[in-house]
């Protein structure tokens, strides 16, 4: 079971936007709409940002926004700030064997 | 509000067996499905199973079928994963998370290391 592709490393200025891809196949990203974002502090668990591509829970700024296009879905951070330095995963539900697969990671640093 | 604390990890060697637990508060257990999530040192996140609200449906990751085992108990509010046949790459934190609608998980634990060495 391949890993969804996403950069290694993403980095932006406070007040910008950057946006992170999640890159899969039809049978994943491309085929349902169960993506997920989580944000990932060094030493903490992951926090649920987006999910079901574009929905945010409760509590999480509507800074964070999501969307898919194909086999791509993408999270974009706007008005970065230093407190969004951390490493950002996505996952999906896959119609393979193993139902959910994630992604490897992005770490973002904000300059 | 919502709490999941995990234990039960802790240093086996090779071909041993461990079991995780995961005690759940702060919200109505039985309404809701679980996963099993865990992150190599260093490493991604790896999804490793599920399991239905009433237990009758249970996914895992084709790395640790066969060998894993989820299960819970509603009326202790808690979550297991019998791990048997450890190998060194089964090291890793095994996180427990609630899982919300459709396949995202809205609330983890703080995690478990396991460690598998001889």
């Amino acid at each position: 079971q391949s890993a969804l592709t996403q950069p290694a490393s993403v980095s932006g200025s406070p007040g910008q936007s950057i946006t992170i891809s999640c890159t899969g196949t039809s049978s994943d990203v491309g085929g349902y709409n169960y993506v997920s974002w989580y944000q990932q502090h060094p030493g903490k668990a992951p926090k649920l940002m987006i999910y079901d591509v574009s929905n945010r829970p409760s509590g999480v700024s509507n800074r964070f926004s999501g969307s898919k296009s194909g086999n791509t879905a993408s999270l974009t951070i706007s008005g970065l700030q230093a407190e969004d330095e951390a490493n950002y995963y996505c996952n999906s539900y896959t119609s393979s064997s193993t139902p959910v697969v994630f992604g490897g990671g992005t770490k973002l640093t904000v300059l | 509000q919502v709490q999941l604390v995990e234990s039960g990890g802790g240093l086996v060697k090779p071909g041993g067996s461990l079991r995780l637990s995961c005690a759940a508060s702060g919200f109505t257990f039985s309404d809701h499905y679980m996963s099993w999530i865990r992150q190599a040192p260093g490493k991604g996140l790896e999804w490793v199973s599920y399991i239905s609200s009433s237990g009758s449906t249970i996914y895992y990751a084709d790395s640790v079928k066969g060998r894993f085992t989820i299960s819970r108990d509603n009326a202790k509010n808690s979550l297991y994963l019998q791990m048997n046949s450890l190998r060194g790459e089964d090291t890793a934190v095994y996180y427990c998370a609630r899982q919300k609608s459709g396949w995202a998980n809205d609330y983890w634990g703080q995690g478990t290391l396991v460690t598998v060495s001889s």
